[in-house]
């Protein structure tokens, strides 16, 4: 079975650094895009960013380019989202998210969502 | 451009049809993908490609392309549909991904 699964909720304060993760398996994870989605508390979808594994080749949106970095380990199947400096509007669910194949980005396999507050 | 635009609301009675459109210029280029959202729980990809459902998904669901506009018909909705639905597709550039605004669908 296709997974993803992502750490822990965390809660922070504004400044901090953060790094969270998505492992996947069931799949060749150096064969498939894996990339995070943002959800603001009440609010919409938002793609961040994606990279692919295989190559480290990373596209962000341009919301989000420079704001968050995107990163993989692809020895122990795992795709990470980290910020340097969060702010209180950091303060959303992410998911992340495994597209259909190479070419179509449509978002097949989901992981669980990891809440992170950002909060004084 | 990187933007997709859907309505923000739309009810239909149970048993009948509804359809969900997302317009944006990059539709001319690449497929919308859709995704149905209840409360609580992750986003689940219902429909993608030209007109594909992933295992699982009822056959009530289909998509559909015209110019700039990309549609999600729900033919004889369930009470089980009442959910946000978003379209997703990448950017004309093809550089990064894009999420439609989402449609609130109420099952009346």
């Amino acid at each position: 079975e296709v997974q993803l699964v992502q750490s822990g909720a965390e809660v922070k304060k504004p400044g901090e650094s953060l790094k969270i993760s998505c492992k996947g398996s069931g799949y060749s994870f150096t064969s498939y895009w894996i990339g995070w989605v943002r959800q603001m508390p009440g609010k919409g979808l938002e793609w961040m960013g994606i990279i692919y594994p295989g190559d480290s080749d990373t596209r962000y949106s341009p919301s989000f380019q420079g704001q968050v970095t995107i990163s993989a380990d692809k020895s122990i199947s795992t795709a990470y989202l980290q910020w340097s400096s969060l702010k209180a509007s950091d303060t959303a669910m992410y998911y992340c998210v495994r597209p259909t194949g190479y070419f179509d980005w449509s978002l097949q396999v989901w992981g669980q969502g990891t809440l992170v507050t950002v909060s004084s | 451009s990187s933007e997709l635009t859907q309505d923000p609301a739309v009810s239909v009675a149970l048993g009948q049809t509804v359809r969900i459109t997302c317009q944006g210029d990059s539709l001319r280029s690449y497929y919308a993908s859709w995704y149905q959202q209840k409360p609580g729980q992750a986003p689940v990809l219902v429909i993608y490609g030209k007109n594909n459902r992933p295992s699982g998904i009822p056959d009530r669901f289909s998509g559909s392309s015209s110019g700039n506009t990309a549609s999600l018909t729900i033919t004889g909705a369930q009470a089980e549909d009442e959910a946000d639905y978003y379209c997703n597709s990448r950017d004309s550039s093809g550089n990064h991904g894009v999420f439609g605004g989402g449609t609130k669908l109420t099952v009346l």
